[in-house]
Parts: structure tokens; C-alpha cells; sequence
């Protein structure tokens, strides 16, 4: 089985600052790697996945993520926040075969200030 | 373009009752899903279907059931509440079963069991 460790309950940056949340996974297989923003009262929303190729990966909004098989993580990051990035942030995992079941993490509120 | 449609959006409802939570898309997704999400815990994965007429058990799926009749519904029925059961449920879908494909949500279901 997989699982994902998101070390921060709660970022509270700058506007304009740059950012990184960050995100460990654990499995004996080789996984895809998601980030999901969830807005408040809303539901989720990919912001961008890895499945193969270029371990750097661009998303929307401005937001990219690296993934570091050695390390296994995978750091969202963004050079520059605005308010309305204000959300929180979803890591989740899951295996390259079988069903298509993520493993989210516990989630990182993520706070821009003015 | 609505998506997934999630009813209703909040509830409260007496401890042993029974409550079917509602859910459509109309992408045609093949395989639809019910997550919970419990602050502390991110979301967790309850049941699933790959396609229609065939369901599947996530991590937390006693006290809950579902069924697939046909490929645009997927109901979420919790035959006898209980407080523990008091969460938002999202239900989601993606194209087709397999791992790394993105899965949509819907807005969320708050529910509380007094």
C-alpha cells in the first residue's frame, strides 16, 4: 500500500513571497503523484500530477512540483503567491497498477498574507 | 458544463436513521468514487466503482454502501448512521479505472449525525 506524509499542517507566507509544501510518500511500488487545491467549501481540483518523464512538473496557477525518487517526495513550489492562492493543499499517491484508488495526505492550509 | 452533482449539500440527520447521498456526472466518466474528508485526516477512499454494475470497497467502507445502475449515478447510503459518521463526503470520477487518471470531484456533502 501506499501513503503520503505532508509535514506542515499550516504555511502562513507573504503575497509575492515564494513558497514550498511539503510532501513525502512511502511504497514498494512505483507510484503517480498528485497535488490537489481545495478551496474552501469547495471540492478539489488537480493542480498537476507525475506519471513519467520529466521529474519536473508544471501545474496551473504558477504552481510546479519535483519528483525525487530517492528522496521520495514531492515539493510543491511557487515563486510568487497571491492571495487568492489561499487554500489547502492535498499530496496523494498511488500505485502505477491496479485500481484507481489515491492516498491522500492529511493536507496543508496554506495562508497568503496581505 | 456541470460535472458531478453532489445532493444535498448539507444534512443533519438523528443518529440511526438512514440517508442516501446523491451523486450524477455527466462526463460519461467510467468510474465514479466516494471519498471522506475528516479534518486531520485528508480524504479517504469509502467505495468505487470501475464501471457500471461493478462496485469495490475502499479503506473505510463498513456502515456504508453503494450501487452503479447505471454510468451516470453512484448514491453513497448510510443504512443506520452514526455521530461517527459525521464528515464531508465528495464524490468523484475519472474517465476510466486505471491509475494516473485524474479524478474530478464534486462540491461536497456536509453531513451531521446527531
Amino acid at each position: 500500500a501506499q501513503s503520503v506524509t505532508q509535514l506542515d499542517s499550516q504555511v502562513p507566507v507573504f503575497e509575492e513571497a515564494p513558497v514550498e509544501l511539503r510532501c513525502n510518500y512511502s511504497s514498494s511500488v512505483s507510484v503517480y503523484l498528485f497535488w490537489y487545491v481545495q478551496y474552501p467549501n469547495q471540492g478539489l481540483q488537480l493542480l498537476l500530477k507525475y506519471l513519467s518523464g520529466s521529474t519536473l512538473v508544471k501545474g496551473i496557477n504558477g504552481f510546479e512540483a519535483e519528483f525525487n525518487k530517492s528522496q521520495t517526495s514531492f515539493h510543491l513550489r511557487k515563486p510568487s503567491v497571491h492571495i487568492s492562492d489561499t487554500a489547502e493543499y492535498f499530496c496523494a499517491v498511488s500505485g502505477q497498477t491496479g485500481a484507481n484508488n489515491l492516498f491522500f495526505g492529511t493536507g496543508t492550509r496554506l495562508t497568503v498574507i496581505p | 458544463i456541470a460535472g458531478i452533482t453532489q445532493a444535498p449539500t448539507s444534512q443533519i440527520l438523528a443518529a440511526g436513521r438512514r440517508m442516501t447521498l446523491r451523486c450524477t456526472q455527466d462526463m460519461r466518466h467510467n468510474a465514479m468514487y466516494w471519498y471522506r474528508q475528516d479534518l486531520g485526516l485528508g480524504l479517504r477512499l469509502i467505495h468505487y466503482s470501475n464501471t457500471a454494475g461493478t462496485t469495490g470497497k475502499g479503506e473505510v467502507p463498513d456502515g456504508y454502501s453503494v450501487s452503479r445502475a447505471n454510468t451516470d449515478d453512484f448514491p453513497l447510503t448510510l443504512a443506520s448512521a452514526v455521530p461517527s459518521q459525521t464528515s464531508v463526503y465528495f464524490c468523484a470520477s475519472s474517465v476510466e479505472a486505471g491509475p494516473g487518471n485524474t479524478i474530478y470531484f464534486g462540491e461536497g456533502s456536509w453531513l451531521t449525525v446527531v
